[in-house]
């Protein structure tokens, strides 16, 4: 398996604001992937992080709100824009797809939001 | 629609009981059926099932996938209280690897 990092662990904001939640791998992966987890929810897919291009989002995502970034096979960056409480969810990239990961799929560790 | 339902929802025993959770799917290109542990944030990965009838297994769980039926049960013996949890399954919509849909979870409890 992958070792899989997320910063930062939890955050507090104001509405309005912005946060930007990093996921590292500590071996090149093929395919990234951001979820949300809203309280007593399951997991939603938010988008795909494609390296070296735009994300694909799911349906009900947007770019606008949710910019994300992959620069390598290793990182991406996730933003969660323009804040408003029912943003206040889980935020889990994960990852698939690699020499350690076979076809298997793995969670970071999660980022929990909460938006005053 | 991409559909995944786990029943039940949420299910008490005792330690050494053994539990069976239940997963159906209807997923657009199914490619596999994910199980995964959930406790505090990250869900830990299980089992990945491709195969109908071939059951896998890891210690006290097992896991089997019926894709004529379209569902899959994840089996826990002799339960201890480590493995109260909420357990999720997810369909790979294949059309590329890892777009997992999930279901709501079974919220497992194991008293002592």
């Amino acid at each position: 398996s992958a070792v899989i990092s997320q910063k930062p662990s939890r955050d507090i904001c104001q509405r309005g604001t912005s946060l930007t939640i990093q996921c590292q791998v500590d071996s090149q992966v093929t395919m990234m992937f951001w979820y949300r987890q809203q309280p007593g929810q399951s997991l939603t897919l938010i988008a795909t992080a494609n390296q070296g291009s735009e994300a694909t989002y799911e349906s009900g995502f947007v770019i606008d709100k949710f910019p994300i970034s992959r620069p390598n096979l290793t990182f991406s960056t996730l933003t969660v824009s323009n804040m408003s409480p029912e943003d206040s969810s889980i935020y889990l990239c994960s990852v698939a797809g690699g020499l350690a990961l076979y076809n298997e799929q793995f969670f970071g560790p999660g980022t929990r939001l909460t938006v005053l | 629609e991409d559909k995944v339902v786990q029943s039940p929802l949420s299910l008490v025993v005792h330690e050494g009981d053994t539990v069976t959770l239940n997963c159906s799917y209807e997923v657009t290109n199914f490619r596999s059926l994910l199980w995964y542990k959930q406790e505090k944030k990250a869900p830990t990965f299980l089992f990945m099932l491709t195969s109908s009838g071939i059951e896998k297994k890891s210690g006290r769980l097992s896991s089997i996938l019926d894709k004529k039926e379209l569902f899959s049960i994840l089996n826990i013996t002799a339960t201890q209280t480590g493995d109260s949890a909420i357990y999720l399954c997810a369909g790979d919509r294949g059309s590329t690897l890892g777009r997992l849909y999930f279901g709501r979870g079974t919220q497992l409890t194991v008293w002592p």
